[in-house]
């Protein structure tokens, strides 16, 4: 079955300190993409960033980069400088290519201490 | 601004009343989906439309609970004889035919008292 996996419930960061925050997910196929998204307090959930599973080089988004490691089923979000604007909840998300199918983690709840 | 809406955006009824959902997708957008999201949880799919046709449906989506999405455009989430169980948040999304992203909407809270 494909799952994905977010360890960790809640994180805290000081604001400008940089947070990495994990997702493991499992699966049998080899052409997909993954991505982290971001839900606010009462906000609509908005994409941070995404992975294309054949691409070997880690995608980053200004403040926002990733660790992905195809091999170990890994893809962590590191946010550098940290800002009061990123806390939220951060779900990791799987999608195998040509399917309509998403697969989301349970979430990480971001607070970014002032 | 020409994103996902949902209404309305919160819902609140007593057990045993019927409640309908509205999603209107991004105007280009081919597919459709609808997600449950409870307290804590990520967002679980419930069911995908590609233009008015309904592909899928998860076994979540129980007999209570139809989709529509008429001429490919709009789509309604229906509830018959809503449950406590059925409280959550309901987020619909739609994507392009061709590539991966879904764009969310804001979601509609439902509460059943």
């Amino acid at each position: 079955a494909q799952t994905v996996t977010q360890s960790q419930p809640e994180m805290s960061v000081q604001e400008a300190e940089t947070v990495t925050l994990s997702c493991t997910y499992d699966t049998s196929e080899s052409d997909y993409y993954l991505f982290w998204y971001k839900q606010p307090p009462s906000r609509q959930m908005i994409l941070v960033i995404r992975q294309e599973a054949y691409k070997q080089q880690n995608a980053t988004e200004n403040r926002f980069s990733v660790n992905f490691q195809k091999a170990a089923k890994s893809f962590s979000l590191k946010i550098s400088d940290s800002q009061l604007g990123d806390a939220a909840m951060y779900f990791c998300a799987y999608h195998p290519s040509g399917t309509y199918k998403y697969i989301f983690g349970t979430g990480t709840r971001l607070k970014v201490l002032a | 601004d020409t994103g996902v809406s949902q209404n309305p955006r919160h819902k609140i009824t007593k057990r045993g009343q019927n409640v309908t959902f509205r999603c209107d997708p991004i105007s280009e957008h081919n597919r459709l989906y609808w997600y449950r999201q409870t307290l804590g949880q990520g967002p679980e799919f419930l069911t995908y439309f590609q233009n008015e046709a309904q592909l899928e449906k998860s076994r979540l989506l129980s007999d209570r609970f139809s989709a529509e999405r008429p001429k490919g455009s709009f789509s309604t989430l229906e509830i018959q004889r809503t449950e406590q169980g059925d409280s959550a948040m309901y987020l619909c999304a739609s994507s392009p035919l061709y590539g991966p992203e879904q764009f969310f909407g804001p979601g509609t809270r439902l509460t059943v008292l």
